[in-house]
């Protein structure tokens, strides 16, 4: 079966930096994407990585390791406003996106 | 508008009734996708369209329906609703189909009693 791991929640400071991590088994890749999504919103894109390397775009950067499956989304300078639900999903070989159950990050001053 | 719309924001639906979930998008997005999400798993694809005139079943689809009549409008039809159907209900869309950034709607949030 196809099955993405993340964190089910994490806790950090203001300021800080954090790293959330995202495994994946499923019946081929075609790209990894990350959305955040605040209690009560809908999910919204972040980042997306078809290629082995770091992503980066602004506070936020993704890693991506095909061979590993494995992902993380890195959050620097954090703020309170980070706090929210962050989302993996992957790309299958049929260009369904399968979803992880998300990892909710709470920013504590 | 811009972007997705979805309504009702919310229901409270008693079982056995039917009930229609709107959405409409006003980017020209090709494909629009369904999904349920529940507490504690991932967001679970219910029906799919790639464009007008076509429609696909996801991983969840029974009990379900859907139709495209035109590029804007993806309304999802629960014909005689569970109690197992209460969840938040979001609508995306995509420029293109599988190969594109999916863009979602603010959700419905739906009870079934």
């Amino acid at each position: 079966g196809q099955n993405i791991d993340q964190p089910t929640e994490m806790t950090a400071t203001e300021g800080a930096i954090v790293q959330i991590n995202c495994t994946y088994q499923t019946s081929g890749f075609n790209g990894l994407f990350w959305y955040q999504q605040h209690a009560g919103e809908a999910p919204t894109f972040l980042s997306y990585n078809v290629l082995d390397g770091l992503e980066e775009k602004g506070r936020f950067s993704s890693f991506l390791s095909r061979s590993k499956g494995y992902s993380y989304l890195l959050l620097k300078e954090l703020q309170m406003k980070d706090s929210a639900s962050y989302l993996c999903a992957v790309r299958d070989r049929d260009y369904q996106l399968i979803w992880g159950a998300g990892t909710k990050l709470i920013i504590k001053p | 508008i811009a972007g997705i719309t979805q309504a009702p924001t919310s229901q409270i639906l008693a079982a056995g009734r039917r009930m229609t979930l709107r959405c409409t998008q006003d980017m020209r997005h090709n494909a629009m996708y369904w999904y349920r999400q529940d507490l504690g798993l991932g967001l679970r694809l219910i029906h799919y369209s790639n464009t007008a005139g076509t429609t696909g079943k996801g991983e969840v689809p029974d009990g379900y329906s859907v139709s495209r009549a035109n590029t804007d409008d993806f309304p999802l039809t629960l014909a005689s609703a569970v109690p197992s159907q209460t969840s938040v209900y979001f609508c995306a869309s995509s420029k293109v189909p599988g190969t594109d950034t999916q863009y979602f709607g603010p959700g419905t949030r739906l009870t079934v009693l």
